[in-house]
């Protein structure tokens, strides 16, 4: 069965900090997709990044950046020099690739991350 | 282009009344989910369409729960009748026709929060 734990359910940081939010998935098949999503506090889902299982590389965006391990079944997301606009609840989510199924995504609890100024 | 909408954006309704939410996909997209937040859980998934039809409701909760999709545009979900374990914010994200066991990404719209009393 498809799991997502984010083990932190708070993280409270200063501006300027570095900050990591883990990810750990569980899943039987061996094509996957792995995404973030950011929630403001406006509400709205907004996407972040996708990865899918045969692609390992870690990617940057900005001050935004991900590493996907497979062999620690773990997806971080690390925000360099963090703003207080990046207060918000991320989600992680696992989506398998079922053949002819449907793409349901399966979310973390999430992490809330307040970045004080 | 216009995002995913909902409406509405708030409802606050008594035990055993009745409710209805809209969702306007981004235009073209094939696939319409519905997912739900409980306070102080994960988000689920609820159904799938795939255009009219139904790809996969294994998550819809009981049959007080009915979901719509006429025309393969605009999808409705009905609370009939409503329970108080109903309370949370429903959303809603879509995404393009896939193939070949590539998954798209969905974009969610800003949620509908019920709250019933």
């Amino acid at each position: 069965a498809q799991k997502v734990t984010q083990a932190q359910t708070e993280i409270s940081v200063v501006e300027k900090e570095d900050v990591t939010l883990d990810c750990v998935y569980e899943t039987r098949d061996t094509t996957y997709y792995l995404f973030w999503y950011k929630q403001p506090p406006s509400g709205e889902l907004v996407f972040l990044i996708r990865r899918n299982s045969f692609d390992e590389q870690n990617e940057i965006s900005g001050r935004y950046s991900w590493n996907f391990q497979k062999s620690t079944s773990s997806f971080n997301f690390t925000i360099t020099a963090s703003q207080v606009v990046d207060s918000a609840v991320y989600f992680c989510a696992l989506s398998e690739a079922p053949q002819g199924g449907s793409e349901k995504l399966v979310f973390g609890k999430g992490t809330k991350l307040t970045v004080n100024p | 282009e216009a995002g995913v909408t909902q409406f509405p954006s708030h409802s606050v309704i008594e035990k055993g009344q009745t409710v209805t939410l809209r969702c306007d996909p981004i235009s073209g997209h094939d696939n319409l989910y519905w997912y739900r937040r409980v306070m102080g859980k994960e988000i689920k998934f609820l159904l799938h369409f795939v255009k009219e039809s139904k790809q996969d409701e294994s998550g819809m909760p009981n049959n007080r729960f009915l979901a719509e999709r006429t025309g393969g545009t605009y999808s409705t979900l009905k609370v009939q009748p409503a329970e108080l374990e109903d309370s949370g914010v429903y959303f809603c994200a879509s995404s393009q026709a896939k193939g070949g066991g590539f998954i798209e990404t969905q974009y969610f719209g800003p949620g509908t929060r019920l709250l019933v009393l």
